[in-house]
């Protein structure tokens, strides 16, 4: 099992261009989330899906896209990118067990971006 | 507006002492905490949760505390280890069925052998 798995682990983009974070996981997951990690601040919630072929918009969706075409995957694009998007970004990914009250999300390493 | 606070961005403690790590919330539909810890390079791991309904879960040496009444949480560490100089995020949830959480700031724990 390689649980949550995200690519590229590092990027260096110029203002303007565009790219896409892949994030996989193969623990059959019906959830999966973005969030972003700044300095002095802590992990918030960019877009988030409930299941394949939905998506969903969090705490600050403004400059990102999202699609999950697969249930295993969630992409993460953006489109024109801006020197504030400079962050780390992680995926994570939850169960929906109605077992429990509550599903805890497992984390990947990260993707460190830097928009210059 | 930050829903979820640690206070202390930074705590240093011996190893073998005890390790207090605190974080207060505004929000009172949130319904479910967590802490996850993190070392650098890495992704958050989750290391121990408590629902509303309770007000302590204890999980080998840690533990978490939990007051409504004063929107305030803890995790104790007993005893710190070296092994736990990590970030420590504090997180909740409220009952929206995708289980979205919203993380405090973070405090980074120092265990001094």
């Amino acid at each position: 099992n390689a649980g949550v798995t995200q690519t590229p682990k590092f990027r260096v983009l110029k203002t303007g261009q565009s790219m896409t974070l892949l994030c996989a996981q193969d623990m059959n997951h019906e959830y999966m989330y973005w969030y972003r990690q700044d300095p002095g601040m802590g992990l918030r919630l960019i877009h988030y899906s409930v299941g394949e072929g939905t998506t969903a918009k969090g705490e600050v969706p403004d400059g990102y896209n999202v699609s999950r075409l697969k249930k295993q995957n969630f992409l993460l694009g953006l489109e024109s990118a801006a020197p504030s998007q400079t962050s780390v970004y992680f995926c994570a990914s939850s169960s929906n067990s109605g077992t429990v009250s509550y599903n805890e999300q497992f984390f990947g390493p990260g993707t460190r971006l830097t928009v210059l | 507006d930050q829903q979820v606070k640690q206070n202390s961005p930074s705590l240093s403690v011996q190893e073998g002492r005890i390790s207090i790590l605190n974080c207060d919330y505004t929000n009172s539909m949130f319904d479910y905490f967590l802490w996850y810890k993190k070392y650098p390079a890495e992704g958050p791991t989750f290391l121990i949760s408590i629902s509303s309904i309770k007000d302590k879960n204890e999980d080998g040496r840690f533990t978490v505390f939990l007051n409504k009444s004063a929107k305030h949480l803890s995790l104790h560490i007993v005893p710190s280890q070296p092994g736990d100089s990590a970030v420590y995020f504090c997180a909740a949830s409220a009952e929206t069925g995708a289980n979205n959480l919203f993380f405090g700031t973070g405090t980074r724990l120092t265990v001094i052998p």
